[in-house]
């Protein structure tokens, strides 16, 4: 069966400081991968998503990237946090078959920023 | 574009009694339905599905939803509601090749 981890589930960081979310998917190849962010009381807000290695689109401009350097392995990244990158981020898989597939959510990552 | 509308952001309800969230949607093309749970410090967990055929559909944990194209509505039902189903549901529409839209969610609380 297909598992979805994320790490780490919390994180505090200055504001300033860089920042790496793993997200790795298990049990499927090739997957569709999805980044999104969750603000109190606003719903998700997708980031970025990637149907291949490499291959990444920004869905906002911010002040986040995201990078596939492996088939089944997603990751977030900031230079310089910003106090409004706080938020529950989540990462997310989908079956690549060219038409509309179910989501399947990670765990999530609460991030601070202080 | 397409866009997701829960009108109810809190509902309260109590344990045994009947549950109906709303959902509206606005998508030009034959929409991908879906509703999502997600208890607190969690990821969401899928529902249930809508994408062609019998427009009631049954879901997990005795969840139902009924697609009404005319009202662009996708509204979930339950009939009896357990203290375990206090969280927050997610409506979305997919689009595209599997892009979606989420609703900005509606918190359910669930008393005695």
């Amino acid at each position: 069966s297909q598992t979805i981890h994320q790490w780490p589930a919390t994180l505090v960081q200055p504001v300033g400081s860089p920042l790496s979310l793993e997200c790795t998917v298990e049990g499927t190849s090739n997957p569709n991968l999805y980044w999104y962010r969750q603000a109190a009381g606003r719903g998700l807000q997708l980031l970025f998503y990637s149907v291949g290695i490499g291959q990444i689109s920004s869905e906002v401009p911010q002040n986040l990237s995201a990078s596939r350097p492996q088939d089944r392995q997603f990751i977030l990244s900031s230079k310089k946090l910003l106090l409004s990158d706080s938020g529950f981020y989540l990462c997310a898989w989908s079956v690549p078959s060219g038409r509309v597939n179910e989501q399947f959510f990670g765990p999530g990552t609460r991030l601070t920023v202080l | 574009a397409q866009s997701v509308t829960q009108p109810d952001i809190h509902i309260t309800v109590s344990e045994g009694a009947s549950l109906e969230l709303r959902c509206n949607y606005s998508y030009g093309a034959t929409p991908y339905l879906f509703w999502y749970v997600q208890s607190p410090g969690q990821g969401l967990q899928l529902l249930l599905k809508y994408f062609s055929g019998d427009t009631l559909v049954q879901g997990i944990k005795g969840f139902e939803a009924e697609f009404k194209r005319s009202q662009s509505s996708f509204n979930l039902r339950k009939p009896s509601v357990h203290w375990s189903d206090a969280a927050e549901y997610f409506c979305a529409v997919g689009y595209s090749w599997g892009k979606f839209q989420f609703g900005a969610g509606t918190q359910v609380v669930v008393t005695p």
